[in-house]
């Protein structure tokens, strides 16, 4: 049974770089059906996709995080990541990584997502 | 960027009801559109995929209809488990979720 886990700093600084790495087990994440994507939530609001990537190393972001993402693939560790620069407190968020199917287009597959707080 | 717009944001209704949440696209998407059930403290959970398809294993009370810019996601008979926030998600470009709607017991 495919799990995501999410992992990294629970606390980063203002202006620094957040660091996120996703594990993919019970699956490999060379699969040519799915993409793989990063979700995040701030306290009690919605959702929002902040990019996704494939296993051969392809990307794409939301507009309007593009210009501070960057999503890479390491296929050997069954891992993706996420870093996100320049962070403000308007980052502080749950982080989630999931799996996104190709054809249709939905996140079926969730880790269970962490905390991550933007704070001095 | 395609903006996805549900009502109401939230909703009390009891068990056994029948509950309707709709989302509307600002562009036609299609049946580019999936719904999700948020439990607090959980991650989402896909329900419904190309706006009328029953994930696996997801009961058959949960229904999705629609196509275009507007879309339904039906609860037919209401159960205490199904408290939750459920999202709206296009995918016709890029990927953009709906703000959620709150649904609690009467």
């Amino acid at each position: 049974q495919l799990q995501l886990q999410e992992s990294g700093p629970g606390l980063v600084k203002p202006s620094e770089t957040l660091s996120l790495t996703c594990t993919v087990s019970g699956g490999s994440i060379s699969s040519s059906s799915y993409y793989w994507g990063w979700i995040r939530q701030p306290p009690g609001k919605g959702l929002e996709w902040i990019g996704s990537i494939y296993y051969s190393g392809s990307t794409y972001y939301n507009p309007s995080l593009k210009s501070r993402v960057t999503i890479s693939v390491d296929t050997s560790k069954n891992q993706f990541s996420l870093k996100l620069s320049s962070v403000t407190a308007a980052d502080t968020a749950v982080y989630y990584c999931a799996r996104l199917g190709r054809i249709e287009g939905a996140f079926d597959i969730w880790g269970q997502g962490t905390m991550v707080t933007v704070s001095s | 960027d395609i903006q996805m717009t549900q009502s109401p944001s939230s909703l009390s209704a009891s068990v056994g009801d029948r509950v309707t949440i709709t989302c509307q696209a600002s562009q036609d998407i299609s049946n580019y559109l999936n719904w999700y059930q948020q439990k607090p403290g959980k991650a989402p959970k896909l329900l419904i995929y190309d706006a009328s398809n029953l994930e696996t294993g997801v009961p058959s009370r949960f229904s999705g209809s629609g196509s275009g810019t507007d879309f339904t996601f039906t609860i037919s008979s209401l159960q205490p488990e199904d408290i939750a926030t459920y999202y709206c998600q296009q995918y016709d470009n890029l990927y953009t979720f709906g703000q959620g709607t709150k649904l609690e017991i009467k």
